[in-house]
């Protein structure tokens, strides 16, 4: 158990829906990054969060955004959703860009 | 733009044999290099990590790797496989540029460990 937890676990959802996954990071960890993790493109950053700015983007679509509360959990949001987007989405944490990350479970999203 | 690169993309061992799994990652910026397993159906372990210092960095379940500079590689060594080692390894390193800190994954190494 690295001490970061996604929620939900799986989410099943159809094409054009809206979904919303869930981090919360480690105790004392300000920095959470979200990637997908897919077959073809395997594991790909997509945007990074500290201290409740974002900080860095990789490549993550318009479709997609997220943002870090006060508390410092994370949500991802994604919209208009095409069969593409079906992935795995991890959720790390680190207590500054500089440490090591620590990745949650996962959610396993499937777009029908 | 950074990159790693792993050689092998599947590697099939038989118990007790040893392993020994390439990574070759991109010139440029400080290095901080990382090697993470992923257990079928759950989420990614850190190994192990080289910042700086002593390049022969061990970390967990008996898993070490050796930093070399001039050859750009930060391979994977376990002396002798079990079966519990199945698994999928994850070579990565630090994105380093402004403010960024993003891991930059290799493609992975899917290990088959045989009883």
């Amino acid at each position: 158990d690295s001490g970061v937890t996604q929620t939900p676990k799986h989410l099943i959802t159809a094409t054009g829906q809206r979904v919303t996954l869930r981090c919360s990071p480690r105790s004392g960890d300000l920095s959470v990054y979200w990637y997908q993790q897919s077959l073809d493109q395997g594991l790909q950053f997509l945007i990074q969060y500290y201290n409740g700015e974002e900080r860095a983007k990789g490549n993550i679509l318009e479709r997609f955004s997220a943002q870090q509360f006060p508390d410092l959990h994370s949500e991802l949001n994604l919209s208009s959703l095409e069969l593409g987007d079906s992935a795995l989405y991890f959720c790390a944490s680190s207590l500054t860009s500089d440490y090591e990350q620590y990745f949650g479970p996962g959610t396993r999203l499937t777009v029908t | 733009a950074q990159s790693v690169s792993q050689h092998n993309h599947h590697v099939i061992l038989s118990e007790a044999a040893s392993l020994e799994l390439g990574c070759n990652y991109s010139y440029g910026g400080t290095v901080n290099l990382f090697w993470y397993v992923q257990y079928p159906g759950q989420h990614l372990q850190l190994l192990l990590k080289y910042f700086s210092g002593d390049p022969l960095v061990k970390g967990i379940k008996g898993f070490e790797a050796e930093f070399i500079k001039s050859k750009f590689s930060f391979n994977l060594r376990k002396p002798s496989v079990q079966w519990s080692d199945t698994a999928e390894y994850f070579c990565a390193r630090r994105n380093y540029g402004g403010s960024q800190g993003n891991l930059i994954f290799g493609k992975g190494t899917k290990l088959s460990v045989k009883p």
